[in-house]
């Protein structure tokens, strides 16, 4: 059984920096594309950025491109999203989710992690 | 990017009731949408994938449809720990697979 587990949020001042992370384990970790997703409080899901099984070709979505970072270490199962220059709007829970696929082109989430809290607030 | 959207964004409804809701893609997705289930602070579930295609361990009253551009979610029997949030999910432009806004369901 898949299992994903964030660790790293809190309370950071805007304009300041942070770094989340999402253990995996229960799977083949460097054969997944890997995403993270946020969540505003009482809002809805807003995908982040995503990064391919070997680590290339990250993906960010405008609202946090240039400021946020996806990166992986396979060796250790290990995803992170290191977040500067943190704006308030960026005060959510963030997830991290396994993609899997099947006949190629047929994707989506099939875990997802319990989240983790980032507030940006002075 | 392709913008997603839902409706209703709430409904209340009964035990046993049979609801439907549904998302609209802002250009042809053809079938690459994902329905997903979410209650409060918990993580979001996936349900359906595919448009159609019943992710493993989820019950068969949950079921979807639809192609293009309109995507219907339906459970036949509404059962108590269905009242929850669902999202559907945009799975054509890889990898900025963006989320509708979702629509609630509450008990009547």
């Amino acid at each position: 059984q898949a299992q994903l587990v964030e660790s790293g949020g809190g309370v950071v001042q805007p304009g300041g920096s942070l770094t989340v992370s999402c253990e995996a384990s229960g799977f083949r970790f460097g054969s997944y594309g890997m995403h993270w997703v946020r969540q505003a409080p009482g809002k809805g899901l807003e995908w982040v950025a995503f990064i391919r099984h070997d680590g290339s070709s990250p993906e960010y979505a405008d609202s946090v491109k240039g400021r946020f970072t996806v990166s992986r270490d396979n060796s250790k199962n290990t995803l992170s999203l290191h977040m500067k220059s943190l704006r308030a709007d960026d005060t959510a829970v963030y997830y991290c989710a396994k993609e899997d696929y099947e006949l190629i082109l047929v994707y989506y989430f099939d875990y997802w992690g319990q989240g983790t809290l980032v507030t940006v607030s002075s | 990017d392709i913008q997603m959207t839902q409706s209703p964004s709430s409904l209340s409804a009964s035990v046993g009731d049979r609801v439907s809701f549904t998302c609209r893609a802002s250009e042809s997705i053809h079938t690459y949408v994902n329905w997903y289930q979410q209650k409060p602070g918990k993580a979001p579930r996936l349900l359906i994938y595919s448009a159609s295609s019943l992710q493993s361990g989820v019950p068969s009253r949950f079921s979807g449809s639809g192609s293009g551009t309109v995507f219907t979610l339906t459970i036949s029997s509404l059962q108590l720990e269905d009242f929850a949030t669902y999202y559907c999910q945009q799975a054509y432009s890889t990898p900025r697979f963006t989320f509708g806004p979702g629509t609630k369901v509450d008990i009547k």
